[in-house]
């Protein structure tokens, strides 16, 4: 069965450095998230991407905050100046069809550390 | 706006006995809404979703969970709790956006002792 995949699992940087989280989605789907949890809160919506634009952005997801798929499989998450409170799991996620009731695949979710 | 509240941050029952995570929302709009599953050390995975079609709704792994717009809640059942049940359960909404931003609650951990 296919599956979101998410690299690397686990991530240590110190404050100040940027990261770059990265997401293969599945191969059909269209519609992509990235969704945080920092420890001990909820998982919470950061930003959807469709037709390579943002179609949504929480208040989270600032200046420090941007996605892409440089090509035809990955999709990226970079912060470019990391804070402490960056530290959270990042999940992304992906969807085969537009609208609010379809379902969203989620990949394993990667830690970031930040120092 | 849109919102997700679950009580109970843990769970515990015995092997064989009723599992009941509950999850109320708040929404303005018709909402949709999803139960999630998290094993250790994988992504969530779909355990059944209401899309304004039947009110009970039946999932994956003998979940059910019923819609009762009356009491604004969406609470996850299944008779009878086995091991391998033991995991992180997440209630989500969505509907207000149409950009399939999902709201969720703060998560329920089910612990299912022999």
């Amino acid at each position: 069965e296919p599956e979101v995949t998410q690299t690397p699992s686990h991530q240590v940087t110190q404050m100040g450095q940027e990261v770059i989280l990265r997401c293969v989605p599945i191969s059909n789907h269209l519609y992509f998230y990235w969704y945080r949890q920092i420890l001990g809160q909820k998982v919470e919506f950061l930003v959807s991407f469709y037709n390579n634009e943002i179609s949504e952005k929480s208040e989270i997801f600032d200046d420090q905050f941007s996605v892409e798929r440089p090509d035809g499989s990955n999709f990226t998450l970079k912060i470019r100046s990391t804070k402490l409170e960056d530290s959270a799991m990042y999940f992304c996620a992906s969807g085969k069809d537009r609208g609010d009731q379809e379902t969203q695949y989620f990949g394993p979710g990667t830690r970031l550390l930040v120092l | 706006a849109q919102s997700v509240t679950q009580l109970g941050s843990h769970v515990s029952v015995s092997e064989g006995a009723l599992v009941l995570l509950r999850c109320n929302y708040s929404s303005s709009v018709p909402p949709y809404l999803f139960w999630y599953v998290q094993y250790p050390n994988q992504g969530l995975q779909l355990l059944l979703k209401y899309t304004s079609a039947a009110t009970l709704v039946k999932g994956i792994n003998g979940f059910e969970a019923e819609f009762k717009k009356s009491e604004t809640s969406f609470h996850l059942t299944k008779p009878s709790a086995h091991m391998s049940d033991a995991a992180e359960y997440f209630c989500a909404v969505s509907g207000s956006s149409n950009t399939g931003k999902l709201i969720f609650g703060q998560g329920t951990t089910l612990q299912v002792k022999p």
